[in-house]
This record gives structure tokens, sequence and C-alpha cells, in this order.
């Protein structure tokens, strides 16, 4: 079964350090695509950085960076110079295709992330 | 820019009611997903659709159904409303799966069922 797997439920960073949030994933098509999204205490949600499987360099995005380790199947976020405002729920998601072969956006669980100063 | 709009905001149903969530995007997005998130959990698919006329199931189908028309509009319907369906539901559109892929999300939809 094609998955996505978030084993922290939550961390603490000290504000200015840097912090890296893991995601592992499972699937056999080499065609996907990996995201992070990050959702505030407000409940919207917050495109972070993307990542694609035939991508060469790992993506970055401003303090964003994606730890992209294809054969280890792992997509870890990484967050430099953390901030108070950094404090929130971060997804880790996959773009896969289903039975019929569209694609859609597959979640993980989510890692709760507090900042503190 | 409206971006994607869900309709109502707040919801609270009795057990067996049936109600409709709406679900509209203006960036002419090909692509349109319903998830679902209970307290402290990830967001779980529903039901997406690449385009008019096609839709498909996500992990958690079962007692919603959806159309697409139009490309604007992806409505979700909750056939006879049970409280296990007390949740918040979110709309999300993308111009395509196929690339990067970034999903627009609407305010959320908060469901109570009694």
């Amino acid at each position: 079964a094609q998955k996505i797997t978030q084993t922290q439920p939550g961390m603490f960073v000290q504000e200015k350090e840097a912090v890296t949030l893991d995601c592992t994933y499972d699937t056999s098509d080499p065609s996907y695509g990996l995201f992070w999204y990050k959702q505030p205490s407000s409940g919207e949600m917050i495109f972070l950085i993307y990542q694609g499987s035939y991508d060469q360099q790992n993506a970055t995005e401003g303090r964003y960076s994606l730890n992209f380790q294809k054969a280890r199947k792992s997509a870890n976020l990484v967050i430099s110079a953390s901030q108070l405002g950094d404090s929130a729920m971060y997804f880790c998601a996959m773009s896969l295709r289903g039975d019929t072969g569209r694609r859609a956006l597959t979640f993980g669980s989510g890692t709760r992330l507090q900042v503190q100063p | 820019n409206a971006g994607v709009t869900q309709t109502p905001k707040f919801q609270v149903l009795k057990t067996g009611q049936s109600m409709t969530l709406q679900c509209a995007q203006d960036m002419n997005h090909e692509y349109m997903s319903w998830y679902r998130q209970d307290p402290g959990m990830g967001l779980r698919l529903i039901h997406y659709s690449v385009g008019a006329g096609i839709t498909d199931q996500g992990e958690v189908p079962n007692g919603y159904n959806v159309s697409r028309s139009t490309t604007e509009d992806f409505p979700l319907r909750l056939l006879s409303a049970a409280p296990s369906q007390t949740s918040v539901y979110f709309c999300a559109s993308s111009y395509s799966m196929a690339g990067t892929g970034e999903l627009f999300f609407g305010e959320g939809s908060r469901l109570t069922v009694l």
C-alpha cells in the first residue's frame, strides 16, 4: 500500500535554532511529488515546499529546505533559524496515481512544532 | 481574489439529515478535492476530481457523494449524517496534479452531527 508516515507527533525547538521534521513514504510508482504544508492554530493550510521525484537537487524556499533521500524514501523538512511564528502543525504530503491512474494528494498525520523563546 | 470558497463555515446537523457542502474556485483549476480533518489528525481524502464530469473516490468515501458538472464547483453531499462525520472539511483545488500541483485550500467547514 502506498502511504506517507510522520513519526514525530510533537517537537520542541528553541528560537533561532534549526529543526528537522521527519517524513517517510512508500510507493512503487517512480513518478511522484512530495509537499510540506503548515497549519497554524487558525486552521488554514499554507503551502511551504515541493520536491519532484525526478528532481536532482533538494528543494529550498527561504528558511525551508527539503532533505530528499530517494533511496531511503524520506523527505524531511528542515526549518532554519526557527521563529515563534513557526509554531504550528506541519504535514507532509505525496501526490500519487490512484487505481484509475489519476493523481491525488495524500497527507501524513502531522507533527506539531512548538518554538520556545 | 476569491480563491477557493467554502460554504457554510459552520453547520450543526442531526443524525440522519442530509446536507451539501459547497465549494467554488475561480482560478480555472482542473483538480478539486475534499478532505476531512478530525481533531489532532491529518487530512484524509474523501473524493477528488480531475475535471468536469470526472470524479474518483479517495481514502474515506463512504457516506459522501460528489459531482463535478462545471470546472468551478465541486459540492460534497452527506446523504444521511452520522456522528462519525463530525469533522472539519476542507476543499482544495490545483491547476494540475501532474506537476508541482500546489493545492489551494478553502478556509474549512466545521460540521457537527448530533
